[in-house]
């Protein structure tokens, strides 16, 4: 079964902090990988997307990388502000076409 | 570009009616994908189009639950009867797949309903 979990659930720091969330999944036969952002009351904002033959991409203060063979990626936010505090999901496509999303992180960042 | 447009935002309903739910692909996309959202199982697809067609709905959980995609510009999702587990957030979302790319997808902000 094609699973995506993320590590920790929650994730409470101060401003100013470098952080590290958390994707694994089960099935390594992936076709891209995706950290999405989700605000409450809103959609999902795509952040970064990484086709399987990368190993990471980058977009101003957030990094996120993919290794395949232990099947993981993390999403690396620089410096955070409290205007980063959101829900993150990770999602993994497959040849189904289906993204298969993890439970999501819950970041607040205090001033 | 207006984003992926869904309505209504917030749908309260009581059990035994029926509820239609609305989304708005961003023009050109020639992909539109439904998904529920809840505490317990997170984000789960539903249903998916490719150029109006329904290419798989294996996540559509019970018969009470059906999609139309009637042209390039609009869908409905529709739950007859409602069920209070039907409680959720529905999100849809479209991407443009050209030459087989799996692209992004983009997503509306949502529908929230209750079911009473």
């Amino acid at each position: 079964k094609q699973e995506v979990t993320q590590i920790p659930a929650a994730l409470s720091v101060p401003e100013g902090e470098n952080l590290v969330l958390n994707c694994s999944f089960t099935d390594s036969a992936i076709y891209n990988l995706q950290w999405f952002r989700q605000d409450p009351g809103k959609g999902l904002t795509s952040l970064l997307l990484i086709q399987s033959s990368q190993r990471e991409q980058t977009s101003g203060r957030l990094n996120a990388s993919l290794d395949k063979s232990s099947g993981r990626s993390t999403l690396y936010i620089a410096a955070s502000q409290p205007g980063d505090s959101a829900t993150y999901l990770c999602a993994v496509l497959y040849n189904t076409d289906k993204l298969i999303f993890g439970t999501g992180t819950r970041l607040q960042v205090f001033p | 570009d207006a984003g992926v447009i869904q309505s209504p935002r917030h749908e309260v309903t009581e059990m035994g009616q029926e509820v239609t739910l609305r989304c708005k692909p961003i023009s050109g996309h020639n992909s539109l994908f439904w998904y529920r959202q809840t505490m317990m199982r997170g984000l789960e697809l539903l249903i998916y189009f490719n150029n109006n067609v329904p290419i798989d709905d294996s996540g559509m959980p019970e018969d009470r639950f059906s999609a139309k995609m009637p042209n390039a510009s609009f869908s409905t999702l529709k739950i007859q009867p409602s069920e209070p587990r039907d409680s959720a957030v529905y999100l849809c979302a479209s991407r443009l797949a050209l030459g087989g790319g799996r692209d992004t997808q983009y997503f509306g902000p949502g529908t929230r309903l209750t079911v009473l």
